[in-house]
C-alpha cells in the first residue's frame, strides 16, 4: 500500500511539448512537495504546499505550475519542455511544516526531454 | 551555495565493518538532521535523524552524531552489510526560511561481501 504515489514512473518526450506528473498521498499528511534530483544528483526543492496552500516556491521557471486540488494530491504541470528540464522529480509529503518533521518521498518520476 | 556538504562521493566498506559517512552544513540556524537511504530506481526512504539539542541519536545498528561546533554530523553503521549498499543523503531542516529541509548530494555506500 504505497504511502506516497506518483505517475508516470518514467517519462519521454519532446521538447516543446507539455507533461504533467501526478502525486497522491494516503499518509494524512497536510504537507505535499516536489523536490527534483538533477545531473549532479542534489535533491533540490522546488515546491510546497500546506493544506492547498503554496507556501514554499524556489526560483523555478514558471513554466511549472503546481496545482493542489485537495491536501492528498499535488499535481506538476510543465510547460514548453526544454532539455535541461530532464530530471528525476520526486514528490514527497510530511506531517505538518516546520522542522523535526520527517519527509516521505515517492518514487520518483525519471523525465527525459529530447 | 550548497548549505549541506557530502563531500564523499562514494565509500567501499567490507561486511562486517563500520561504514562511516560524514556530512557538512554551513547554516547555524539549521536545528534538526536527518539521514536518508535510497536504492536505485526507489525514492529516499527516512533511515535517521537528530534534533540539535542531542549529540547522539541510535537505532539498531545505525548511529548519527552531530557535532554543533563543527558543524558536523556523521552516520555510522555497524555492522556493515551488503544491504546496506546505497546512497545516503544527509539533510538538514530549521525553521526559518519557510521550513525547508535541504539536503547534501549524496554518499554512494558499497558494502562488499
Amino acid at each position: 500500500d504505497t504511502a506516497v504515489s506518483q505517475t508516470p514512473k518514467y517519462l519521454v518526450t519532446q521538447m516543446g511539448n507539455d507533461k504533467s506528473i501526478k502525486c497522491e498521498q494516503n499518509l494524512g499528511h497536510d504537507t505535499m512537495y516536489w523536490y527534483k534530483q538533477d545531473s549532479k544528483k542534489f535533491l533540490k526543492i522546488m515546491f510546497s504546499y500546506n493544506n492547498k496552500e503554496l507556501i514554499i516556491n524556489e526560483t523555478v521557471p514558471n513554466r511549472f505550475s503546481p496545482k493542489s486540488p485537495d491536501k492528498a494530491h499535488l499535481n506538476l504541470h510543465i510547460n514548453s519542455l526544454e532539455l535541461g528540464d530532464s530530471a528525476v522529480y520526486f514528490c514527497a509529503s510530511s506531517l505538518t511544516t516546520g522542522t523535526g518533521n520527517t519527509i516521505y518521498f515517492g518514487e520518483g518520476s525519471w523525465l527525459t526531454v529530447v | 551555495d550548497q548549505q549541506v556538504k557530502q563531500n564523499s562521493p562514494s565509500l567501499s566498506v567490507q561486511e562486517g565493518r563500520i561504514s562511516i559517512l560524514n556530512c557538512d552544513y554551513t547554516n547555524s540556524m539549521f536545528d534538526y538532521f536527518l539521514w536518508y537511504k535510497k536504492y536505485p530506481a526507489e525514492g529516499p526512504t527516512f533511515l535517521i535523524s537528530i534534533s540539535s539539542i542531542k549529540d547522539k541519536n541510535e537505532d539498531g545498528r545505525f548511529t548519527v552524531f552531530l557535532n554543533k561546533s563543527a558543524k558536523h554530523l556523521s552516520l555510522h553503521i555497524v555492522p556493515s552489510q551488503p544491504g546496506d549498499s546505497a546512497v545516503y543523503f544527509c539533510a538538514a531542516s530549521a525553521n526559518t526560511g519557510g521550513f525547508k529541509t535541504i539536503f547534501g548530494a549524496g554518499t554512494r555506500l558499497f558494502v562488499k561481501a
